[in-house]
């Protein structure tokens, strides 16, 4: 799985749109790259996910850049219950023999009421 | 929908006892896993199952076994309790769908502390 380098923490103001970003210049053509969190004490929640365009869900939007070497989460409307621990996974799909998902550091997201 | 549920959220053992650890799912996914989670670390997988009946392990494996008889469950069993096995145990799902990305739906989590 490439290696993804993310900012260990980030405020954001209630109502704002929250940007987090995340680096993987070693990507592979093959690699989507996943947003999860993980809220405290809670089992880690899927957000979205891409291999090249952007995407955007209920949840969440993901901008990939052109080359593919970073992205970013986007939390348009950020709420006290979007304070977590977000993580960006780049990994191929279905990797068999390497099924673990790998949590890095993340970035703690605080929403400041 | 209830997506993944996990029974029980708390439990405390002695040393040497065993207990068992139920995860279920209703989403029809194929594969199901077990990971844990220590304070400040981040979440290492135990075994998995890539269908009913089928297990393997994953890359902390030992003082665990596991079982898949039913589709929808998938149970973790630890047969004599150690002091190291104090974690935060959580299962996961996903569903099969060939080139289309394999993302991983968690259950709530078990507490388990061993004295």
């Amino acid at each position: 799985d490439a290696k993804t380098t993310q900012p260990p923490s980030m405020d954001c103001a209630e109502g704002r749109a929250a940007n987090l970003p995340c680096n993987h210049s070693t990507i592979s053509g093959n690699e989507y790259v996943y947003w999860y969190r993980q809220i405290h004490s809670q089992g880690p929640q899927y957000i979205i996910h891409g291999l090249k365009n952007n995407e955007t869900n209920e949840m969440a939007s993901l901008i990939i850049t052109e080359d593919r070497k970073s992205s970013t989460l986007i939390l348009p409307h950020a709420t006290l219950r979007d304070t977590a621990v977000y993580y960006c996974i780049v990994r191929v799909a279905w990797d068999f023999g390497n099924e673990k998902l790998t949590f890095g550091t993340g970035t703690r997201l605080t929403i400041i009421p | 929908n209830a997506g993944v549920t996990q029974t029980p959220k708390f439990r405390v053992l002695k040393t040497g006892q065993s207990m068992t650890l139920l995860c279920a799912q209703d989403m029809n996914h194929e594969y199901m896993y077990w990971y844990r989670q220590d304070p400040g670390m981040g979440l290492r997988l135990i075994h998995y199952s890539v269908g009913e009946g089928t297990t393997a392990k994953g890359e902390v494996p030992d003082g665990y076994n596991v079982s898949r008889l039913k589709k929808q469950n998938f149970l973790l069993g630890l047969e004599s309790a150690a002091p190291s096995q104090t974690s935060v145990y959580f299962c996961a799902s996903s569903y099969q769908r060939g080139g289309e990305a394999d993302t991983q739906y968690f259950g709530p989590g078990t507490r388990l502390t061993v004295l």
